[in-house]
C-alpha cells in the first residue's frame, strides 16, 4: 500500500512562488503526479515525475527525489485563479498501477 | 487526456433504490477507474479496470459493483442506496503506458435521503 502526506493549507499572495511538499511511504513506487481541483470541479492533471529531478510545465514545476521519498509542486507567478486544492498521487508500479492520492493541500492566493 | 463523460451530474435518491452511474470515454483507453471523494477530502479508489472483462476492487471498501463490457463504458451500480453512500463519484481513464496521468469526468454528486 501507499500513504502520502502533504500540508493541509498554504496561503500566498498574488505574484509569489509557493512550494507544496509531498512525502510518501510505499511498498512499491513508480512515480508521482500532481492534480489541481477547484471547488465543485473535477481534478485536472498538472505534472508527473517518473525520474528524479525537476519537470517544468509553464508556471508549474514538479520535483521528485526517490532517495528521500519526497516530491514537491512549485507554482510561480501566482494568480488568483490558482486558488484550489492540489493533490499529489503515487503510482505503485511500472505501467501505472493504481494511483493513491494524498489528502490535498488547499492553496489560497491573496490579492 | 481523455474525453470522459459522466451522467447524471447530480442525483438525489431515496434509501433502498438501485442506481447506476454512467461513465463513458472516447479515447479508447484501456484503464478506467472510479474514485469516491467527500467534500474537501482525498480521493479513494473504489474500482478499476484494465480492459474489457477486467474489474478489480480498490483500496476503499465499497458496496458498489462495476462492469466493463465495452472499452468505452464503465458503469457503477449501487444495488441498494444508503445515506452513507452520499458522496461525489469521479470516473477517470488513462492510457496504459502512462497510468500516472488520469483524465477525470465531471463527477456525479450523489445524495441518498
Amino acid at each position: 500500500g501507499q500513504s502520502l502526506e502533504q500540508p493541509s493549507e498554504v496561503t500566498a499572495v498574488e505574484g509569489a512562488i509557493v512550494q507544496i511538499n509531498c512525502t510518501y511511504q510505499t511498498s512499491g513506487f513508480y512515480g508521482l503526479s500532481w492534480y489541481q481541483q477547484h471547488d465543485g470541479g473535477a481534478p485536472t492533471f498538472l505534472s508527473y515525475n517518473a525520474l528524479d529531478g525537476l519537470e517544468e510545465t509553464g508556471r508549474f514545476s514538479s520535483f521528485l527525489s526517490r532517495s528521500d521519498s519526497y516530491g514537491y509542486l512549485l507554482l510561480q507567478e501566482l494568480q488568483m485563479k490558482d486558488s484550489a486544492s492540489y493533490f499529489c498521487a503515487a503510482s505503485d508500479r511500472d505501467g501505472g498501477g493504481q494511483l493513491t492520492f494524498g489528502s490535498g493541500t488547499q492553496l489560497t492566493v491573496l490579492p | 487526456e481523455a474525453d470522459i463523460y459522466q451522467t447524471p451530474r447530480y442525483l438525489v435518491i431515496g434509501t433502498g433504490k438501485k442506481i447506476t452511474l454512467e461513465c463513458s470515454q472516447t479515447m479508447g483507453h484501456d484503464k478506467m477507474y472510479w474514485y469516491q471523494q467527500d467534500p474537501g477530502m482525498e480521493l479513494h479508489l473504489i474500482h478499476y479496470s484494465y480492459g474489457v472483462n477486467s474489474t478489480e476492487k480498490g483500496d476503499l471498501s465499497s458496496e458498489s459493483t462495476v462492469s466493463r463490457i465495452r472499452t468505452e463504458h464503465f458503469p457503477l451500480t449501487l444495488e441498494s442506496a444508503r445515506p452513507s453512500h452520499t458522496s461525489q463519484y469521479l470516473c477517470a481513464s488513462s492510457e496504459y503506458e502512462t497510468g500516472l496521468v488520469l483524465g477525470f469526468g465531471q463527477g456525479t454528486r450523489l445524495t441518498v435521503v
